[in-house]
């Protein structure tokens, strides 16, 4: 098995741009398509990236994601900070008989 | 509407059992695997088990592997999780939640969430 490390938490002012890190601990980063979530507080959690890079529709294009194979990670990206985008953000991948989340990020907006 | 209805989360003995299920409407169900996770007060998501699109196989984390169990009712549309010999480390919020790609073999991500049903295992 796997463990994809997030940072605790970061922050950011209104308008600028952030970015979380997911590192896997085993095994390449590109093996298996990274997921990012966005759970508000009290709200269910919602996807806004899949398959790396990916976003559903319906999720603004202020939402972007990376994978890099030298760091073995991935990366949300998050342009033009609202404050609704203040929220606990989770990666997750999987391998052939499990899903792995991170441990979760907490966005705050300053 | 798509959505994804829990029910049958509530307060229970530790060594006790309970029986949670989710009602699955506005997508064709048996094309999708589906997912229970968890949430522990104030923690991170937890994976717990998915079930195949046509129940063919099972998996399941660690941490409830050999005490629960995930079964799904295509004529009903529903996904259920039978949880025994529960501890209080099982104490969470349980998701139902819906594999994103149609008739997928394992696990992959999750695509669409229910609103969680609470389990408190008390000891």
């Amino acid at each position: 098995n796997f463990i994809l490390t997030q940072p605790h938490s970061v922050s950011g002012s209104p308008g600028k741009t952030i970015t979380i890190s997911c590192t896997r601990s085993s095994g390449s980063i590109a093996s298996h398509f990274v997921q990012w979530y966005q759970q508000r507080p009290g709200s269910s959690p919602t996807m806004v990236i899949y398959e790396d890079s990916q976003r559903p529709s319906g999720v603004p294009d202020r939402f972007s994601g990376s994978i890099d194979g030298a760091s073995n990670s991935a990366s949300l990206i998050i342009s033009g900070l609202k404050t609704e985008d203040e929220a606990d953000y989770y990666c997750q991948s999987y391998d052939r008989t499990i899903a792995v989340f991170g441990g979760g990020t907490t966005v705050t907006v300053l | 509407q798509v959505q994804l209805v829990e029910s049958g989360g509530g307060v229970v003995q530790a060594g006790g059992s309970l029986r949670l299920s989710c009602a699955a409407s506005g997508f064709t169900f048996s094309r999708h695997g589906m997912h229970w996770v968890r949430q522990a007060p104030g923690k991170g998501l937890e994976w717990v088990a998915f079930i195949r699109y046509d129940g063919g196989n099972e998996y399941y984390a660690d941490s409830v592997k050999g005490r629960f169990t995930i079964s799904r009712d295509t004529s009903k549309n529903a996904l259920y999780l039978q949880m025994n010999s529960l501890r209080p480390e099982d104490t969470a919020v349980y998701y139902c939640s819906k594999d994103g790609p149609v008739r997928a073999a394992g696990p992959y991500n999750f695509d669409l969430w229910g609103q969680g049903t609470l389990v408190t295992v008390s000891s």
